[in-house]
Order: structure tokens, then C-alpha cells, then sequence
């Protein structure tokens, strides 16, 4: 079962920052954050993911609190094609993925 | 992207019949997996690959097996496909790192309908 909380939808301005928030209380000490997305039809996308410092790549910015029970994932600038289901994930060292429902992200013109 | 290439992309077929999906990979990640994705189930684990020819049971195992033969290619295999298997199945590849590091590529998916 999914270890992460996220709401289910969020609408966002394009050209605005989106930042969706990740609750995971449960998670342990030496497991990582995962951001994934899914455009309607296509495999999942990795984003990115952090351990316990705030990430950055080409596509977005993590950033995780202290305790590390939660996190937001940051699109700086969205653009309709960042219209997607948002997935937060603790923990991918075992040999798996535990996908929940997700984020519905919809960026609107 | 990663290098995954899921074969067929759609495929309908008729119950009872065997229905093997191919995934193929170019990156030589060491870990291989199965994922089924439903309405209201979200996506899981059917079988996962930690190297040539070792493979494990997923959350979801029952009614497929698995083979691998080569680094590269991960087969997934439905004996006698039921209705219940109509779904689509994503291939995933990854290579740990350190720890518990473990980033997941995914492939495109495979619609696969069972009439």
C-alpha cells in the first residue's frame, strides 16, 4: 500500500510555479523521496529524488523538511505539458515502486 | 529517455489463450521488472528480475511467469489469458546505487485485451 498522502487535484497558471506537496510520515532514515509523473497514456516519468538535502535537475526543484515527514516537488515555470498525475513515493530500496493516486496536476492557459 | 522497448504495443486476445509481452533494454541495468496498471488499483508489481535468471514474485504474480535469459530482455508470460489480465503492463528497468538508492526507468506500456 502507498505510504504518501497527496491531494488528489491542483490547478496551476502556466507560466507560474506549481508546487505540489508530498506527506511521508512513515518514512525511514535511509530511504529516499521519488517524484514520478504520468502523461495520460504513457509510462511513468522519473523526476527526481533526494534523501535529505534539497534536489534540483532539469526538470524541478524537491524540497524536503528537516524531520523529512514531508515534501514538495516545484515545477518553476509550468507549461501545459506538465499537465499530469504527480506520484510521490518513500522508499523504492526494496524492489519496488508503491504508486497511490497521486497528484492530478492540471496547468491551465 | 531510458533505453526500453515494450513489444507488442496492443495486443487483443482471446481467453485461454498464451500471450507472451517483450521488454528490451539498451542501458544493461541489472534489475527488470513487471508492472500491471489498473483503474483504481494504481500500478503493481507482477514479477521483477535481479539478474539473469533470477527473478522474484511481485505483489501480483498469479497467472504470469517470467524469463530471462539475457541481460537485455525480460519476458513476461500469461499461460492462458483470462478477462481479468486485460490491462496495460509496463516494463522497468533500474541499477541500484548505494544503499537504498533505486531510481526506475519505465517503458511506454503494452495494452494488452483478453476478449
Amino acid at each position: 500500500d502507498a505510504k504518501t498522502t497527496q491531494p488528489t487535484s491542483m490547478d496551476c497558471a502556466e507560466g507560474r510555479a506549481a508546487n505540489l506537496p508530498c506527506n511521508h510520515s512513515t518514512i525511514s532514515g535511509n530511504e529516499y523521496v521519488y517524484w514520478y509523473r504520468q502523461i495520460h497514456s504513457q509510462g511513468p516519468q522519473y523526476i527526481i529524488h533526494g534523501l535529505k538535502n534539497n534536489e534540483t535537475n532539469e526538470m524541478a526543484s524537491l524540497i524536503i523538511t528537516e524531520d523529512r515527514k514531508s515534501s514538495t516537488l516545484i515545477l518553476p515555470h509550468a507549461t501545459l505539458r506538465d499537465t499530469a498525475v504527480y506520484y510521490c513515493i518513500d522508499g523504492a530500496g526494496a524492489n519496488n515502486l508503491f504508486f497511490g493516486t497521486g497528484t492530478r496536476l492540471t496547468v491551465i492557459p | 529517455d531510458a533505453g526500453i522497448t515494450q513489444s507488442p504495443r496492443h495486443k487483443v486476445t482471446e481467453t485461454g489463450t498464451p500471450v507472451t509481452l517483450r521488454c528490451h533494454q539498451t542501458e544493461n541495468h541489472r534489475y527488470m521488472y513487471w508492472y500491471r496498471q489498473d483503474p483504481g488499483h494504481g500500478l503493481r508489481l507482477i514479477h521483477y528480475s535481479y539478474g539473469v535468471k533470477d527473478t522474484d514474485k511481485g505483489e501480483v504474480s498469479d497467472g504470469y511467469s517470467v524469463s530471462r535469459s539475457k541481460t537485455e530482455d525480460f519476458l513476461l508470460t500469461l499461460e492462458s489469458a483470462t478477462s481479468s489480465q486485460t490491462s496495460v503492463y509496463f516494463c522497468a528497468i533500474s541499477e541500484r546505487a548505494q544503499g537504498l538508492e533505486n531510481t526506475i526507468y519505465f517503458g511506454e506500456g503494452s495494452w494488452l485485451t483478453v476478449v
